[in-house]
């Protein structure tokens, strides 16, 4: 079945741009999607495809893809965007199975 | 509100039986995929499985293929996940969640998201 890798943990100063990214042979076939999570809560999605967001979601969180590497950038990081952040997509096996990747903590300095 | 409630966890011994409900409401439960992932303590989140629209196909995670059985009510707008001889290592926070699938129109590539999802029920395998 397909993985998904992300860095486990990523900082980035208040204000700043940062980028998450998530690595794996499903992205060749497949768009990502991304969750953001933090302490007890419940993953809420933040991007989706190509580069869709809910609405709700600030327009400082954005999504690209190339090759098999999806991308989550945060333009001018909050103070409340320090979470976990989750990418998935399909497994391409073609087992319609479901692949997250193992988690990117994002700290804000 | 779209809205998806777990309930039905709690704290088990190695080798018993579970079963989680999660209720639907503000959708049309019987139009979407639903999904079950769980996520360990202190861990990252881990797909489970899930059951199509009219629960006549379902798919499972290795780790608990044979043991877990999803299925749902669409009466009751109701979906559920039957566990069995559990282990420690089934310990986590278990979350319902609806799936939407589409494909990019210029590239073809299709993609899917899960929104929303409920507030998680907690499992724990101890004796």
């Amino acid at each position: 079945s397909s993985e998904l890798t992300q860095d486990p943990a990523v900082s980035v100063a208040l204000g700043q741009t940062v980028r998450i990214t998530c690595q794996g042979d499903s992205l060749r076939s497949y768009y990502a999607s991304w969750y953001q999570q933090k302490p007890g809560q419940a993953p809420v999605l933040v991007i989706y495809g190509k580069n869709n967001r809910p609405s709700g979601i600030p327009d400082r969180f954005s999504g690209s893809s190339s090759g098999n590497t999806a991308s989550l950038t945060i333009t001018g990081a909050q103070a409340e965007d320090e979470a976990d952040y989750y990418c998935n997509s399909r497994d391409s096996s073609g087992n319609l199975h479901v692949v997250f990747g193992g988690g990117t903590k994002l700290t804000v300095l | 509100e779209v809205q998806l409630v777990e309930s039905g966890g709690g704290l088990v011994q190695p080798g018993g039986s579970l079963r989680l409900s999660c209720a639907a409401s503000g959708f049309t439960f019987s139009s979407y995929w639903m999904h079950w992932v769980r996520q360990a303590p202190g861990k990252g989140l881990v797909w489970v499985s899930r059951i199509n629209s009219d629960g006549s196909s379902t798919s499972y995670a290795d780790s608990v293929k044979g043991r877990f059985t999803i299925s749902r009510d669409n009466a009751k707008n109701t979906l559920y996940l039957q566990m069995n001889s559990l282990r420690a290592e089934d310990t986590a926070v278990y979350y319902c969640a609806r799936e939407q699938t589409d494909y990019d129109f210029w590239s073809g590539y299709p993609y899917n998201w899960f929104d929303p999802w409920g507030q998680g029920t907690l499992v724990t395998v101890s004796s």
